[in-house]
């Protein structure tokens, strides 16, 4: 079945600490998005990536980076200047197309910094 | 600016209609979004309506779209304790065809 991985599920992460969370599609999906989920907040959008080595700040990338080396994979880095990593990490993805351009979603990740 | 709003919690009574509510600023919405997350999950796909579309029916959900109004709903009929989520609309404008436009969710509450 096609779909969206994202690992791990739970993760627990020092103050200081770089941690990167995987995303993997096997849907042949063009673009690929990281956001951010907080209690009350929505989604908010980090990095996205419209095609392999090439992708765009989101609103609230700061502290993060990412890569896109193969269309499959898009993973994302949260690094030791994010001030307040705690959060549910959510990643999707798309074809670029005209229409409704659907985004699938993974089953997210949570980070908790100790 | 762009901007979508929705109402934070509805809590309903299990087999009566759950209604809720979305609306957007900016009149050049091209396509709009019903996103159910169950708690822990990812989001999933409910139902979208172009902007072209006053209504659209799907089994047990039902859209309505009122453009003058920009104000867009999600009809639940006959709701279930697994229609318990958080219900996210979302809006793609014109202008700005690489993202969406998030509301921050409508927690559902069913009650048996």
């Amino acid at each position: 079945d096609g779909g969206i991985t994202q690992s791990p599920k739970y993760l627990f992460r020092k103050e200081g600490q770089n941690v990167t969370l995987s995303c993997e599609q096997n849907l042949n999906h063009d673009a690929m998005y990281w956001y951010r989920q907080d209690p009350g907040q929505g989604l908010r959008l980090i990095y996205y990536s419209q095609i392999v080595n090439d992708f765009q700040k989101g609103d609230i990338a700061e502290g993060y980076s990412v890569s896109r080396e193969k269309k499959e994979s898009f993973p994302l880095t949260v690094t030791s200047a994010q001030k307040n990593p705690t959060a549910f990490y959510l990643c999707a993805s798309k074809v670029i197309r005209s229409g409704a351009n659907v985004l699938t979603f993974g089953a997210g990740s949570r980070l908790t910094v100790l | 600016g762009e901007d979508v709003e929705q109402s934070l919690f509805l809590s309903v009574r299990e087999g009566d209609s759950s209604v809720i509510n979305c609306t957007y600023t900016d009149s050049s919405s091209t396509y709009l979004y019903w996103y159910k997350q169950e708690p822990g999950a990812g989001l999933q796909l409910l139902t979208y309506i172009f902007s072209n579309m006053d209504m659209k029916q799907d089994q047990r959900l039902t859209v309505l779209l009122n453009k003058k109004d920009k104000h867009l709903s999600l009809r639940i009929a006959d709701t279930q304790t697994g229609d318990s989520a958080i219900y996210f609309c979302a809006a793609r404008f014109a202008g700005n065809n690489r993202k969406l436009i998030w509301g921050l969710g409508t927690s559902l509450a069913v009650n048996p």
